[in-house]
């Protein structure tokens, strides 16, 4: 049973490019969410998708921006790259149905570098 | 505004002697809280969880207390083991939108 999975695992970007980051939920999930760590702070919630649309949004400009395909898998964009973009970029899945925990399963994420 | 708040960024623990790693909250709506644990170049994994509705939960090792007047969450590993060092993160739930804190580093010394 796959996990949550997220490609790129590392990539570098130069101020004011864009980039296309991708997570496959874990099996049985409908529910995707996209959290920023920067170095030395907790992850910060993104925004959350479900049946393909932005359910929730943290407090992120509209530089950053989401999709989520019929097949539940989700994609973060940010244009427009800042230094201050640099970090690990996670994604959490979780069921909408069945018993709730409030477990959230992470992928290990995509460490973005922007120069 | 940091909802949650982690004040020890590290603690360093005997192995086989207790860990307690402490957590505050401000929003007293919060459904679920969580702690996650997680290792270098991991993504964070699911611990143990407690529901508003509680004020401890077991699992094995781990236990998690809740004191709601206090808005204060608390982890309490026994005994702790060489590997249980990791950066834990406490969490916190409404909505299902979550809120992490910055992180304790712990480290368990054999």
């Amino acid at each position: 049973d796959a996990g949550v999975t997220q490609s790129p695992t590392h990539l570098i970007k130069t101020r004011g490019q864009q980039v296309t980051l991708r997570c496959s939920p874990k099996s049985g999930h409908d529910t995707v969410s996209w959290y920023q760590q920067a170095l030395g702070q907790g992850p910060q919630f993104i925004f959350q998708y479900y049946e393909e649309e932005e359910r929730q949004r943290g407090n992120f400009p509209d530089r950053f921006s989401g999709h989520q395909f019929p097949n539940y898998s989700s994609e973060l964009n940010v244009n427009a790259l800042l230094l201050g973009d640099s970090a690990l970029y996670l994604c959490a899945s979780n069921p909408r149905t069945g018993v709730y925990t409030g477990e959230l399963f992470f992928g290990e994420g995509s460490r973005l570098t922007v120069l | 505004d940091q909802q949650v708040k982690q004040n020890s960024p590290s603690l360093s623990v005997q192995e086989g002697r207790i860990s307690i790693l402490n957590c505050d909250y401000t929003n007293s709506m919060f459904d679920y809280f969580l702690w996650y644990k997680k290792y270098p170049a991991e993504g964070p994994t699911f611990l143990i969880s407690i529901s508003s509705i509680k004020d401890k939960n077991e699992d094995g090792r781990f236990t998690v207390f809740l004191n709601k007047s206090a808005k204060h969450l608390s982890l309490h590993i026994v005994p702790s083991q060489p590997g249980d060092s990791a950066v834990y993160f406490c969490a916190s739930e409404t909505g299902n939108q979550f809120y992490f804190g910055t992180g304790t580093s712990l480290t368990v010394i054999p």
